[in-house]
């Protein structure tokens, strides 16, 4: 089955303490994103990957890092996470040819106090 | 540089009453757009999109819209809204030239009652 896999789905954590969301697609694409979505805010784009190697900011990158070693996974680093990072955070995936659909990952809901 | 407006945070409507979900986009350069549908607790899922030929696109569960390039629009409509249909919505365009990101409208809740 064609699909886009976050992990941890939840987590709770505290401020300052480094954590990695992993994201990882079956489908061979070239194209990753990484987008937060907040109430009233819609989504909004931190990092995406155009292919192997290849990474750039999206709107909101502050605080953020992210990798791209293999065409399948594109984690997500927060190095020293705070508050104002609490956030529903999805992972996406497309090929970077017409019908530039993009695939979404379940989410994962981060909460740091 | 683009940008998405979705001119309602929230659309309350009666079960089998039409809506409409408004959606205008600014962009220098062709575009395709696409609306996606978020259920609660669930991620994004494509409802349907434009990429060219007819102005009018569909959706298997009845939804539709229409591509106004005059107006800069991409209104989202149902004649028919069921219960089920209580989601939130986005529209989002992404520039076809460079394959840049997909820009998001801030969303339009749907709340159907019976």
């Amino acid at each position: 089955e064609a699909q886009v896999t976050q992990n941890p789905r939840y987590l709770i954590t505290v401020t300052g303490k480094k954590l990695t969301v992993t994201c990882s697609q079956n489908m061979n694409h070239e194209y990753m994103s990484w987008y937060r979505q907040d109430p009233g805010l819609g989504l909004r784009q931190i990092y995406y990957s155009m292919n192997v190697e290849v990474t750039d900011k999206g709107d909101v990158p502050e605080g953020y890092k992210v990798s791209r070693k293999e065409k399948r996974n594109f984690p997500l680093i927060l190095e020293s996470p705070s508050p104002n990072q609490t956030s529903l955070y999805f992972c996406a995936s497309m090929q970077r040819e017409s019908p530039y659909e993009q695939y979404f990952g379940p989410g994962t809901r981060l909460t740091v106090t | 540089a683009q940008s998405v407006t979705q001119l309602d945070s929230q659309v309350p409507v009666f079960e089998e009453a039409p809506v409409e979900l408004r959606c205008n986009y600014s962009s220098s350069v062709s575009v395709y757009l696409f609306w996606y549908v978020q259920y609660p607790n669930q991620g994004l899922q494509l409802l349907l999109k434009y990429l060219s030929g007819s102005t009018l696109v569909e959706s298997i569960n009845g939804f539709e819209a229409e591509f106004n390039k005059s107006q800069t629009s991409f209104h989202l409509r149902k004649p028919s809204v069921h219960i089920s249909d209580t989601a939130e919505y986005f529209c989002a365009v992404i520039h076809n030239q460079a394959g840049t990101a997909l820009i998001f409208g801030k969303g339009t809740t749907l709340s159907v009652s019976s």
